[in-house]
């Protein structure tokens, strides 16, 4: 079946630009999960959904970043003003059920660049 | 949140090869999974593993909760399992925390 995808793949943006990422999740996984992997590190947790609320924001670094996930499914990451520290790779992830203990897949993940 | 640390940064085999890689965790884990990062970025999932041991081929896991490690054994090692292979954990939540990875060599 089709796992996790997330569109672009990669996106390159100007300093000061607004962009927006997108994951699909595995159909009828109700949790999903936003992480972000810097260069030579492991991903680190961004924010979680159940269904179409984020439960936990508490990753998000700042309040340029948003997420929003409308109809419980598809979900959008949404960063204003890009910085050039905000380049990274960006995972999507989702589970069957959320409060985590449920295997977690992931999609191929989104390389932002900020120039 | 828990602190998972993985050992060791960096292994370079032989083909054919057996290893084991070692993941500490810090806290007790609802949620233990191994990766395997291809060249393309792509996290493929290995095993989920809160606890006790599964097999897949020439990969498998071992977990033993009650001391806070997993352990995760290539057999016969091929060039297609070089990559860097994260452990994850969550503690009584949904977060998963990644060690820093071991990077897998194998030379043909």
């Amino acid at each position: 079946g089709a796992g996790v995808s997330q569109t672009p793949s990669n996106k390159v943006t100007e300093k000061g630009k607004y962009v927006e990422l997108r994951c699909d999740p595995i159909s009828g996984h109700t949790a999903l999960y936003w992480y972000r992997q810097s260069l030579g590190q492991g991903p680190e947790f961004l924010i979680y959904f159940q269904g179409t609320g984020a439960a936990d924001d508490s990753g998000l670094p700042n309040d340029r970043f948003f997420a929003v996930r409308p109809e419980g499914s598809v979900s959008t990451l949404k960063i204003q003003r890009t910085e050039r520290g905000d380049s990274a790779v960006y995972l999507c992830a989702s589970s069957s059920s959320g409060g985590g203990d449920y295997e977690q897949y992931f999609g191929p993940g989104t390389r932002l660049t900020v120039t | 949140g828990i602190q998972v640390e993985q050992s060791p940064p960096d292994l370079i085999l032989q083909e054919g090869a057996n290893s084991t890689l070692r993941c500490n965790f810090s806290d007790s884990v609802n949620n233990l999974q191994w990766f395997h990062q291809n060249p393309w970025g792509q996290l493929i999932n290995l095993f989920y593993i809160p606890s006790g041991t599964k097999q897949n081929g020439r990969l498998s896991a071992t977990t033993v909760a009650t001391e806070r490690y997993s352990l995760l054994y290539i057999s016969s090692s091929q060039t297609t399992d070089s990559g860097v292979y994260f452990c994850a954990a969550c503690s009584n939540d949904y977060k998963l925390s990644f060690g820093a990875g071991t990077t897998v060599t194998v030379r043909a």
